[in-house]
Order: structure tokens, then sequence, then C-alpha cells
């Protein structure tokens, strides 16, 4: 099946400093992908949808300057967390659809840890 | 977009069979219905997906309602692998493309051995 890998699966790094999230579609491209955030014993929030090619498309209350992401080709896309503080710690997972199937099935990666101190 | 609703927890115990509810009451006629779960510190996975006939994969079953307002995620024996949060979405085949997922709150299944 489909697969989508995230990197790194754990970062820790310092308050100030900025932090790169690779996700990649390793069987299929994928035009679109998708950027969530999960806090501890919650649901996952769309944070933004990452368009190959164009400007991501971000949900009300994300900030775009904030959280850049980068969609440079058809099988990978970049979130940077830029400045981070402690209240960014989180998970962060993507996902992307493989476009050979036709019913919509989401593929998610492993998700990537986030810890600022 | 069609919201489905879910409670918030259950719980089963090992070796038995879960059915897990979903209501989606608006479901519109393009709506595939789509299960995926989210083990501890995992991303989600996909579990199994419907429109209008019941379906079984190696995961799980799924049973529709014949008005499709509901639907039910069926785990033939849980195990305790199989505690997680479960996830009853819709996905509109038309829009499928660049149609964005809104996760609710999901289903969290305690199983207990």
């Amino acid at each position: 099946g489909a697969v989508v890998s995230q990197h790194p699966s754990r970062v820790i790094c310092k308050s100030g400093t900025s932090v790169k999230i690779e996700c990649r579609s390793l069987d299929f491209q994928a035009t679109t992908m998708f950027w969530y955030r999960q806090f501890p014993k919650k649901s996952l929030m769309l944070m933004a949808t990452s368009n190959e090619g164009s400007k991501a498309t971000y949900e009300q209350g994300v900030e775009k300057d904030k959280f850049l992401i980068n969609h440079a080709s058809l099988t990978l896309s970049t979130l940077t967390v830029t400045s981070a503080h402690p209240e960014d710690s989180s998970f962060y997972i993507c996902s992307a659809r493989d476009p050979g199937t036709a019913t919509g099935e989401l593929f998610f990666g492993e998700g990537s840890r986030l810890t600022v101190l | 977009d069609a919201k489905t609703t879910q409670p918030n927890s259950m719980e089963s115990n090992e070796e038995e069979p879960v059915h897990l509810p979903c209501n989606h009451s608006t479901i519109s006629g393009t709506d595939y219905i789509h299960w995926y779960r989210q083990l501890p510190s995992q991303g989600p996975e996909y579990v199994i997906h419907g429109l209008t006939s019941n379906v079984n994969n190696r995961m799980a079953s799924l049973a529709i309602a014949e008005d499709r307002k509901s639907s039910t995620l069926i785990l033939h024996r849980a195990t305790l692998r199989d505690a997680a949060v479960y996830y009853c979405i819709l996905r509109d085949w038309v829009k499928t493309s660049y149609d964005k997922v809104i996760f609710g709150p999901g289903t969290s299944l305690s199983v207990i051995p």
C-alpha cells in the first residue's frame, strides 16, 4: 500500500530556533498534502493544506509566518516551525492521498514529536 | 461539510467482538464512509471504507445502514493491539483530490485483558 514517511520522528530544540519536518510520499506522487498538529489526548487539528508548486492554504488561526510550508516536489512537503517556543511543542502529522486510489483514502506519516525547551 | 458523531469512549474485553458506531445523518450521495484509527504516539492508519454495501477486509468489517445515515465498524475479535482512537470520516469522492479532512474527537477504545 501507499506509504508516507516523516522525518524526524522526534526532535528537541531550544526556544528560538527553527525546526524543519519533512513529509515524503514514498511510492506515489501527491499534489496535495495535509499538515496536522495534535496535543496530548486531543484529536488531530488541521493546520494547512500543502499544494505542490503553489502556496499552502492555512486554516483559520494558524500563523503562516510561524509555520512555513513548502511543497517543492510531488513527493516532498516540509513544515518549518520558525522561532519555536515551548507552546509549539506538539505532535505534528502529515498526510497525503494516493491519486491512484479512486476512493480518497488518506495515508499518514508516523508523526513528528517536537519538544521545545 | 457533512459531520459525524461517535461515542467518546468504549471498552471491550479481549477476544470479544467490538461494534463502534458512527452517525452521519447529513451524509450526501457522493460521500464515502472512511474509518481510520490512531494507535498511541503514531499517525492514523486507514482501516476500511465503504459507500453503500457492507465491506470486509483483514482488519475489520463495515456495516452501513440502508439509509446510510449511520455505520458500524466491527472488530471481530478485539486484541490489546486494537486499543486506539477510531475516527469515522466522510470523504466526498468528487472532491477527494483536494478535499481536506477534519477530524472529530473519535472513539477511544480500551481493550481489557
